[in-house]
């Protein structure tokens, strides 16, 4: 069964940085390509960065683009998502998902991030 | 940018009824390659969304056939049949043919 839990969401004042992480089993990690998704609180979906296989391609938003890092440990299953210089606009509920094919098969179940002082 | 258009932002069905979602884009989204990278979301309250129809009309694993979708160019259709109260929560259409890929606004479906 395929499974991707997310962690190291949490509150963190404008500016600072947190790293999360994707964990994935029940499928050949180092096969997919993947993603971070993230929805703001009532809001709809928008995609973050995206990471080729073997993490030789990475993608990212305007937005995100130079604060933001994608990246994969697929000897460890491990998605990761490094955001530095956080703003308030980027509070939201962040989902690592499966990209077989340019879309997204599975999603985990999110970890919310909150920007305020 | 590409920009997607979905519509209605709400849609009331009753239990049993057919409904559709419509989602328009700004250029077509035919990959050069042949494909058309439009895709179909339920998110359901409180859990992650989860894909329904992948490049236009082919059904995800597990997907009821109660899900159509279609389209070609611009224009695409979501449809879905003899509604059930399982099917309530939001609808989002997705393009990735073009960078950056994008959602849709998305559609409350309710019931009526």
């Amino acid at each position: 069964e395929v499974q991707l839990v997310e962690s190291g969401g949490g509150l963190v004042q404008p500016g600072r940085s947190l790293k999360l992480s994707c964990a994935a089993s029940g499928f050949t990690f180092s096969n997919y390509d993947m993603a971070w998704v993230r929805q703001a609180p009532t809001k709809g979906l928008e995609w973050v960065a995206s990471i080729s296989t073997g993490g030789g391609n990475t993608y990212y938003r305007d937005s995100v683009k130079g604060r933001f890092t994608i990246s994969r440990d697929n000897a460890k299953s491990t998605l990761y998502l490094q955001m530095d210089s956080l703003r308030s606009e980027d509070t939201a509920t962040y989902y690592c998902a499966r990209t077989p094919n340019w879309y997204f098969d599975f999603w985990g179940p999110g970890t919310m991030v909150t920007v305020s002082s | 940018d590409v920009v997607m258009t979905q519509t209605p932002v709400s849609l009331p069905v009753s239990l049993g009824g057919q409904a559709s979602i419509s989602c328009r884009s700004s250029q077509s989204l035919v990959h050069s390659n042949g494909n058309t990278y439009l895709h179909w979301y339920l998110q359901k309250p409180g859990q992650s969304p989860q894909v329904l129809i992948y490049r236009v009309s082919n059904r995800f694993s597990g997907v009821p056939d109660r899900f159509s979708g279609s389209g070609s160019g611009t224009d695409f259709t979501l449809k879905i049949s003899r509604v059930e109260p399982e099917d309530l929560g939001d609808y989002y259409c997705y393009k990735s043919t073009h960078f950056p890929p994008t959602f849709g606004s998305g559609t409350k479906l309710e019931i009526k």
